[in-house]
């Protein structure tokens, strides 16, 4: 199984702020690469996929990237709307895997 | 637009079969080339990909759960299905039904179900 590691586990940040989250893969997953957002209590949420196509609806602050095994999602000024877990998941081989996730909460 | 809803008992005695439904409403199961599948969530722990069924009624299987799993499609009722066997309390979660892209990643979720496993 590919396994999929995101880095940090807990954020603070304040509204305003730049955040990056990083998700490694265990090997190359080509771009293979979605990310969710998931507030408590709530389904997940499909923000990207392709490692950096932005879902239709989602804001321009958000963008993702990366290549090979190494990818981020970044917030270019974090609002209030955005303090959730986010979730990784590689597409590139079965089993389809997510990551452990990464809270962004309000510093 | 299209939603998904989970459906089935949200209480299951150990050993028993976990068994839940996804209706599909705002569209056709059949139409577009989408796969349908499964993800849970135990408390306060991350997804995990439990299987992915197609219209036509090909599975795809976790190798963790394949042993125990099980998903049909019922196209005439618009509905999908999962039964999960001998289930323990590590079953415990809250299961999501959700359309996969062709891609496989999962663009549309449903609201998710509790499903407690205990005596």
């Amino acid at each position: 199984d590919i396994q999929m590691t995101q880095s940090p586990s807990t954020l603070s940040a304040s509204a305003g702020d730049r955040v990056t989250i990083t998700c490694r893969a265990s090997q190359s997953i080509n771009g293979w690469l979605a990310w969710y957002q998931q507030k408590p209590g709530k389904a997940p949420k499909l923000l990207m996929y392709r490692a950096s196509t932005l879902e239709s609806g989602v804001p321009s602050r958000f963008s993702g990237g990366g290549s090979g095994t190494e990818f981020t999602l970044t917030i270019s000024s974090l609002q209030p709307d955005d303090f959730a877990t986010y979730h990784c998941q590689q597409y590139s081989r079965p089993p389809w895997t997510f990551g452990q996730g990464t809270k962004v909460e309000i510093k | 637009q299209l939603q998904l809803q989970e459906s089935g008992p949200g209480l299951v005695k150990p050993s028993e079969t976990l068994s839940l439904t996804c209706s599909v409403s705002g569209g056709s199961i059949g139409s577009g080339n989408y796969y349908w599948g499964w993800v849970r969530q135990p408390p306060g722990k991350s997804l995990e990909w439990i299987g992915t069924i197609q219209s036509s009624g090909s599975t795809y299987y976790s190798p963790s759960l394949q042993s125990r799993v099980t998903l049909s499609v019922d196209t005439s009722r618009n509905q999908f299905s999962l039964k999960l066997t001998s289930v323990t309390a590590a079953d415990t979660a809250v299961y999501y039904c959700a359309r996969l892209d062709f891609t496989r990643y999962f663009d549309l979720w449903g609201r998710g179900t509790l499903v407690t496993v205990s005596s």
